[in-house]
C-alpha cells in the first residue's frame, strides 16, 4: 500500500460525458501528478501540482483539467469523452515534487468509456 | 527530446533462473533513472532510483541495475527469480529541467516454474 488512495476504482460511461476523478496524496506529499495508462499510448504524464500550484503540464487534451486542494487533495476532470480516452488513470504523490523525488502511485482508475 | 527504450516486450524466464531487462534512453542532459515495477491490476510501485554516485545501485526484492552513462543504459538485474517477480516492469527517466517522468513501454516479465 503506497498511501495514496484513487476513487473511484472502476468507471464506465459513455461518449460525451464528464467524469471526476479523485486522488488523495501520501500524508505529507506536496506534489501530486496524473498519468494516463493506455495499451497504444503506453503511460503518459499528463499534470502535475504542487501545494495547490499547477507546475508542470504534459500531454494533457484541452477536454481535461486538474485541481489541488488546500487540502491537497486533487481532481482530474475529463469531460466531452471519447472511446480513446478509455485507459488506467493513475495519481501519484511526492513530497517535494522535484525530478529526484520518489513517485508514490495510487492503485489507479479504470475508465471505460462506451 | 528524452526518450526510454525498453527493447524486449516480454521476457520468459524460468524460476531461480537470472534475469536482465534492457533499458536505454536518449538525453543530451544528464537524467535521474528509474525502475518501477506494476503487479496485476496495481499501482506502480519503485524498485530502485540512480541520482548520482554508485553506477551499481541496489534496490528492492532483490534487484540491482546498473548505470552505463556512455551507453546510456540502465538496465536491472536478477540472479534468481521468484514466480512472484511475475509483473510489468518500467523505467523511466526525470530531467532537472523538467518534473514529470518519462516511462518506457514496458517489460512484461514471466516466470515459470
Amino acid at each position: 500500500d503506497s498511501g495514496v488512495t484513487q476513487t473511484p476504482k472502476h468507471l464506465i460511461t459513455a461518449t460525451g460525458q464528464r467524469v471526476t476523478l479523485r486522488c488523495s496524496p501520501r500524508s505529507g506529499d506536496l506534489s501530486v501528478y496524473w498519468y494516463q495508462q493506455s495499451l497504444d499510448q503506453g503511460l503518459q504524464f499528463l499534470i502535475q501540482y504542487y501545494n495547490g500550484e499547477e507546475r508542470a503540464k504534459g500531454n494533457i487534451l484541452e477536454r481535461f483539467s486538474a485541481q489541488q486542494f488546500p487540502d491537497l487533495h486533487s481532481e482530474l476532470n475529463l469531460s466531452s469523452l471519447e472511446l480513446g480516452d478509455s485507459a488506467l488513470y493513475f495519481c501519484a504523490s511526492s513530497v517535494w515534487g522535484t525530478s529526484t523525488d520518489t513517485q508514490y502511485f495510487g492503485p489507479g482508475t479504470r475508465l471505460t468509456v462506451l | 527530446a528524452q526518450s526510454v527504450t525498453q527493447l524486449d516486450s516480454q521476457v520468459p524466464v524460468f524460476e531461480e533462473a537470472p534475469v536482465e531487462l534492457r533499458c536505454n534512453y536518449s538525453s543530451s542532459v544528464s537524467v535521474y533513472l528509474f525502475w518501477y515495477v506494476q503487479y496485476p491490476n496495481q499501482g506502480l510501485q519503485l524498485l530502485l532510483k540512480y541520482l548520482s554516485g554508485s553506477t551499481l545501485v541496489k534496490g528492492i526484492n532483490g534487484f540491482e541495475a546498473e548505470f552505463n552513462k556512455s551507453q546510456t543504459s540502465f538496465h536491472l538485474r536478477k540472479p534468481s527469480v521468484h514466480i512472484s517477480d511475475t509483473a510489468e516492469y518500467f523505467c523511466a527517466v526525470s530531467l532537472d529541467s523538467s518534473y514529470k517522468l518519462i516511462f518506457g513501454s514496458g517489460t512484461r516479465l514471466l516466470v515459470r516454474p
